[in-house]
C-alpha cells in the first residue's frame, strides 16, 4: 500500500490526451512538499518529467504538464505517441513518516 | 553532467548482508546542495525510497528499513554505499542510486542504471 495513490493503468489512442492522478494527504502533497512525476520506460531507470508540481526540466516535451490542487496532483499528457508507453510515478515527501515517498505507479498503454 | 553507477553482488543468501556501492562521476559527492540516495524496485512492482546520505555523513532512512540499514559516504573515492542486513526474499529488487537536492521537496534528478540483487540460497 503506497502512501500516494495512483490508478494502476490508463490508456489512450495516439494523438489523444490522458491524465494520471496522484492522491495524497495533508502529510505530504497537502503539506506543500511539492510533487514530482517520473517516467520509467521498460528496463530503464526513472526519469523526472515534472518537479515542483508544475515545472518541466529542460529537454522534457511540453506535451507533459503537471497540476496540483489540495492533497492531489495530476500529470497530463497530450498528443499521445507510441513511445509514451511507460510507467509513471508521482513522488513527494511525507512529514509523518519522515520519508520521501512514491505512488504505486500508473502504466500507460498507447492503443 | 553527473553520472552514477551501482556495483555489488547480484546474489545474496537469506539472512546475509546486501552491500552496494554507487560511484559518482562528473561531479563531486561533496557538493553541499545534494543528498545521495538509494531507491529500490522489486520485480514488476513500484519504487521505494530506501535512504539517503549527505556528504557530511548525515543519514536519512526509510523507517521500515532503519533497523537493518546503513548508508555511508567515502569522499576520497566519490562513492556512497549501502548495507542492508538480515535480508529475505522480500529484499530482492533492482537497486538504484540517485541524487536529490537538500530540500524536502526535492526530486531525484540523476539516476544510475540500477542493479538487480536477488536474495536466494
Amino acid at each position: 500500500q503506497s502512501v500516494l495513490t495512483q490508478v494502476p493503468s490508463v490508456s489512450g489512442a495516439p494523438g489523444q490526451g490522458v491524465t494520471i492522478s496522484c492522491t495524497g494527504t495533508t502529510s505530504n502533497i497537502g503539506a506543500g512538499y511539492g510533487v514530482q512525476w517520473y517516467q520509467q520506460l521498460p528496463g530503464t531507470a526513472p526519469k523526472v518529467l515534472i518537479y515542483g508540481a508544475t515545472n518541466r526540466p529542460s529537454g522534457v516535451s511540453d506535451r507533459f504538464s503537471g497540476s496540483i490542487f489540495g492533497t492531489s496532483a495530476s500529470l497530463a499528457i497530450t498528443g499521445l505517441q507510441a513511445d509514451d508507453e511507460a510507467d509513471y510515478y508521482c513522488q513527494s515527501y511525507d512529514n509523518s513518516l519522515g520519508a520521501w515517498v512514491f505512488g504505486g505507479g500508473t502504466k500507460l498503454t498507447v492503443l | 553532467q553527473v553520472r552514477l553507477q551501482e556495483s555489488g553482488p547480484g546474489l545474496v543468501k537469506p539472512s546475509g548482508t546486501l552491500s552496494l556501492t554507487c560511484t559518482v562521476s562528473g561531479g563531486s559527492i561533496g557538493n553541499n546542495i545534494y543528498y545521495w540516495g538509494w531507491i529500490r524496485q522489486p520485480p514488476g512492482k513500484g519504487l521505494e525510497w530506501v535512504g539517503s546520505v549527505y556528504f557530511s555523513g548525515s543519514t536519512y532512512y526509510n523507517p521500515s528499513l532503519k533497523s537493518r540499514l546503513t548508508i555511508f559516504v567515502d569522499r576520497s573515492k566519490n562513492q556512497f554505499s549501502l548495507k542492508l542486513t538480515s535480508v529475505t526474499a522480500a529484499d530482492t529488487s533492482v537497486y538504484y542510486c540517485a541524487r536529490h537536492s537538500t530540500t524536502v521537496s526535492s526530486n531525484f534528478d540523476s539516476w544510475g542504471q540500477g542493479t538487480l540483487v536477488t536474495v536466494s540460497s
